[in-house]
């Protein structure tokens, strides 16, 4: 069975500074889809970033980025010029393309920050 | 467009009474899901409808929770008799199509407090 583990609850940053969250997964499926999402406080979860497993670039919007190391099943998110909107949980998930939808979701991450 | 809502937002109940929980998905979208979050801990999958039927229910813990969707819209999970453990944040999502390139959305989830 597929895990996520994200093993930082909280990090913090300046505003206008670089953060990484980390996310580490477990499969043995050669293909599959990873996910970060972020939910501010009180409000819905929204979907950040995807990253299809057999691309090797990493995916990109905007300010958000990933490093994504497939051998080390890594899955790595970095937020540039930290906002204080940028302030929320973070999870990583994971999807099987197998006969499934369902997300696998790691422990999450609270996000503060700093002005 | 609206989003996917779930109402109430937060229920507190005693142990073994019964609680209803309620998603409106996104207009259009066939498929619906069950989350839920237990204190601190990842967000675990409960169960996929697929229109009104039952496309994985492999998530939901034991037959106490009975999800259901008639008509294919708006989805209700019912738990009962409720226990202690059963306490989290239940969320709901809805996506257009199943299939692993399609975005699940989710709504602001139901805080459950069972004491």
């Amino acid at each position: 069975a597929q895990t996520v583990t994200q093993s930082q609850p909280e990090m913090s940053v300046q505003e206008a500074e670089t953060v990484t969250l980390s996310c580490t997964y477990d499969t043995s499926e050669s293909d599959y889809y990873l996910f970060w999402y972020k939910q501010p406080p009180s409000r819905q979860m929204i979907l950040v970033i995807r990253q299809e497993a057999y691309k090797q670039q990493n995916a990109t919007e905007n300010r958000f980025s990933v490093n994504f190391q497939k051998a080390a099943k890594s899955f790595s998110l970095k937020i540039s010029d930290s906002q204080l909107g940028d302030a929320a949980m973070y999870f990583c998930a994971y999807r099987s393309p197998y006969n499934t939808d369902k997300l696998i979701f790691g422990t999450g991450t609270r996000l503060q920050v700093f002005p | 467009e609206a989003g996917v809502t779930q109402f109430p937002s937060h229920s507190v109940i005693e142990k073994g009474q019964t609680v209803t929980l309620r998603c409106d998905p996104i207009s259009g979208h066939d498929n619906l899901y069950w989350y839920r979050r237990v204190m601190g801990k990842e967000i675990k999958f409960l169960l996929h409808f697929v229109k009104e039927s039952k496309q994985d229910e492999s998530g939901m813990p034991n037959n106490r929770f009975l999800a259901e969707r008639t008509g294919g819209t708006y989805s209700t999970l019912k738990v009962q008799p409720a226990e202690l453990e059963d306490s989290g944040v239940y969320f709901c999502a809805s996506s257009l199509n199943s299939g692993r390139w399609y975005e699940q959305y989710f709504g602001p989830g139901t805080r459950l407090t069972v004491t």
